[in-house]
């Protein structure tokens, strides 16, 4: 079965660093792109960013840039989604998915990670 | 950034009715568009692709159409099960983005 499973809830304090994951599995991780998008309580879908390999740069939307970092190990057919230093906005529902190409469509989703981050 | 608009914010519908739900976009998108669903606590789900093309699995009561800046998704014959949020999203250049949703109520 294709499908991408992500890491647990995580409750942090604003300041502190966080990393969440996507692991694929049931299909070839290294021909796919990962997107990573955010849900904020009660809110609409936001575009995060994407990324293809691990030698690519990821691309960003301007409301996430330098906010935090993707990446990804293809060795462990997973993708990240890092914060250095988190912000109470930050809580939020985020999921990562993946699209076969730069011009697809996110055909499978992770089930999404929450992050509670408390002032 | 392109801006994508939806239209209604909100459906009240009953079973059995047709529903359109349209998405605008702020500049020419092609045909790179995409409908997802999503129901509470659940993560988003592909319906169509590249505008009009039915994701596997997905009932044929459901439709797309559109190109460069106006988009519809149309649902022929509401089902119980059709009860949900609806997201356009383009992916014609970064920053891919979403609409803000349009959630499809019980009349």
């Amino acid at each position: 079965e294709v499908q991408l499973v992500q890491s647990g809830a995580e409750v942090k304090k604003s300041g502190e660093s966080l990393q969440i994951s996507c692991k694929g599995s049931g299909y070839n991780f290294t021909t796919y792109w990962i997107g990573w998008v955010r849900q904020m309580p009660g809110k609409g879908l936001e575009w995060m960013g994407i990324i293809y390999r691990a030698d690519s740069d990821a691309r960003y939307s301007p409301s996430f840039q330098g906010q935090v970092t993707i990446s990804v190990d293809t060795s462990i057919s997973t993708a990240y989604l890092h914060w250095s230093s988190l912000k109470a906005s930050d809580t939020a529902m985020y999921y990562c998915a993946r699209c076969y190409t730069y011009l697809d469509a996110f055909d499978i989703w992770g089930q999404g990670t929450t992050v509670i981050v408390s002032s | 950034d392109i801006q994508m608009t939806q239209s209604p914010s909100t459906l009240s519908a009953s079973v059995g009715d047709r529903v359109t739900i349209t998405c605008r976009a702020s500049q020419s998108i092609d045909t790179w568009l995409a409908w997802y669903q999503q129901k509470p606590g659940k993560a988003p789900k592909l319906l169509i692709y590249k505008t009009s093309n039915l994701q596997g699995g997905v009932p044929s009561r459901f439709s797309g159409r559109g190109s460069g800046t106006e988009f519809t998704l149309t649902i022929s014959s509401l089902q119980p099960d059709d009860f949900a949020t609806y997201y356009c999203q383009h992916y014609n250049s970064y920053p891919w983005t979403f609409g803000q949703g349009t959630k499809v109520e019980i009349k």
